[in-house]
């Protein structure tokens, strides 16, 4: 059974501070994917990594999959307030069409 | 476009009821799914499809049973309610993976259902 293992549980940060998220497993994935959720909503697609040691930018958020596709981090530069939320990595299951979910990251940006 | 919707939002039922959750997707995409989530556990694969008419289980598929006799719809079905299938319920959809990589999956809502 494939898992995946999110690092810290929950996170409560003041405004300004840089913070790492971790996605770790011991199976490899075909591409990665991370996804913000906010309450009472479904999860949405921040970024979708492929390739080992691949690294990819949105504005403050930057997401690295491991060069053995087994893991991934996504660090947040200068949290801000709106980007509280629930953080979602998803592997894709090689040579099926599902995506395992990990854990999920509870993060508090505070003002 | 609507994108995926779920109906209903909220439900109650007791133990040992029936129910059926709606979801309905409006891009036309091959895959469908549906997840539960619990706290700490992220969200688990219940059942998805490839296409109308084909369907399969995911990593947690007792007590729930699926169709798919469209590309648009996805019903979950409940067959007899108990108080360990109490969760948030997410439906998605993608389309068919193209080379390089994921495609996005697109969530709706979210049912949030709870046996009593």
């Amino acid at each position: 059974t494939q898992l995946l293992e999110q690092s810290p549980q929950f996170l409560s940060i003041q405004e300004g501070e840089n913070l790492t998220v971790y996605c770790n497993s011991s199976s490899v994935f075909s591409s990665l994917q991370w996804y913000r959720q906010e309450p009472g909503e479904g999860p949405v697609l921040l970024v979708t990594v492929v390739t080992g040691g691949e690294v990819k930018k949105l504005k403050r958020l930057t997401f690295q999959f491991g060069d053995a596709r087994k893991d991934s981090s996504l660090h947040i530069t200068a949290a801000q307030t709106g980007d509280t939320g629930l953080y979602l990595c998803a592997g894709g299951s090689p040579g099926t069409y599902k995506y395992i979910f990990g854990t999920g990251t509870r993060l508090k940006v505070l003002a | 476009n609507a994108g995926v919707t779920q109906t209903p939002k909220f439900q109650v039922l007791k133990t040992g009821q029936s129910m059926t959750l709606q979801c309905a997707q409006d891009m036309n995409h091959e895959y469908m799914s549906w997840y539960r989530q619990d706290p700490g556990m992220g969200l688990r694969l219940i059942h998805y499809s490839v296409g109308a008419g084909i369907t399969d289980q995911g990593e947690v598929p007792n007590g729930y049973n699926v169709s798919r006799s469209t590309t648009e719809d996805f019903p979950l079905r409940l067959l007899s309610a108990a108080p360990s299938q109490t969760s948030v319920y997410f439906c998605a959809s993608r389309q068919r993976r193209t080379s390089g990589g994921a495609g996005e999956q697109f969530f709706g809502p979210g049912t949030r259902l709870t046996v009593l």
